[in-house]
């Protein structure tokens, strides 16, 4: 099993661009969702899943889109990437309710 | 609102040494979950423990143990005899039952074990 898998790992944008980060799961959980990662502020959560066609924000999600069309995937989308975007992105899923998440090795993006 | 407060931004011991890291949660839920994640310096997050809120027992697992007690809302994880490979971020988390999936992270305590 692959379990959750992000790519690109890392990226460097320029102000203004756009770029999907992307995230796949291959375990058939329901939910998944997408944190930020930034020094002194643990995870925040920008969106979430809790199945095929269904999203809605988390805490952080101004600056970023979402959309779930399989189970497997929910990617994130910057449409104009900003100095403020730069961090950590984490995917994870789970099935819903109070079993463990499964997280993702991480995405490093930096936005310059 | 659910909140997860990690009060230790940094902590740095000498090897052999135990070292306790704090967390401090507040929720309104009767059931809930807490967690704890380990991010070594290579970036992913590994899971350490989970505890349901109906299960008091302090836990065990080898250098690591947990003491959880609702009455100060605090879920503080021991290190015992801590090693260079201790050396990572830790995190505590919060799933509430109300809230189906979501986790709320604390800020993180990053833990230093000298030689």
């Amino acid at each position: 099993n692959a379990g959750v898998t992000q790519t690109p790992k890392f990226q460097v944008l320029k102000t203004g661009q756009s770029m999907t980060l992307q995230c796949a799961q291959d375990m058939n959980h329901e939910y998944m969702s997408w944190y930020r990662q930034d020094p002194g502020m643990g995870l925040r959560l920008i969106h979430y899943s809790v199945g095929a066609g269904i999203t809605d924000q988390g805490e952080v999600p101004n600056g970023y889109n979402v959309s779930r069309s399989t189970t497997e995937d929910f990617p994130l989308r910057l449409l104009s990437a900003a100095p403020s975007q730069t961090s950590v992105y984490f995917c994870a899923s789970s099935y819903w309710g109070y079993r463990d998440a499964f997280f993702g090795q991480g995405t490093r993006l930096t936005v310059v | 609102a659910q909140k997860v407060t990690q009060a230790q931004t940094e902590i740095s011991v000498v090897e052999k040494e135990d070292v306790t890291l704090d967390c401090v949660y507040e929720t309104r839920d009767t059931t809930y979950y807490l967690f704890w994640y380990k991010q070594p310096p290579s970036g992913e997050l590994v899971f350490l423990i989970r505890r349901n809120s109906f299960d008091e027992q302090n836990e065990i697992s080898g250098r690591y143990s947990w003491n959880f007690q609702k009455s100060t809302s605090s879920f503080n994880f021991t290190i015992t005899a801590s090693q260079v490979v201790d050396s990572a971020v830790y995190f505590c988390a919060l799933r509430e039952g109300t809230s189906g999936s979501r986790l709320t992270f604390g800020e993180g305590t990053q833990l230093t074990v000298n030689p």
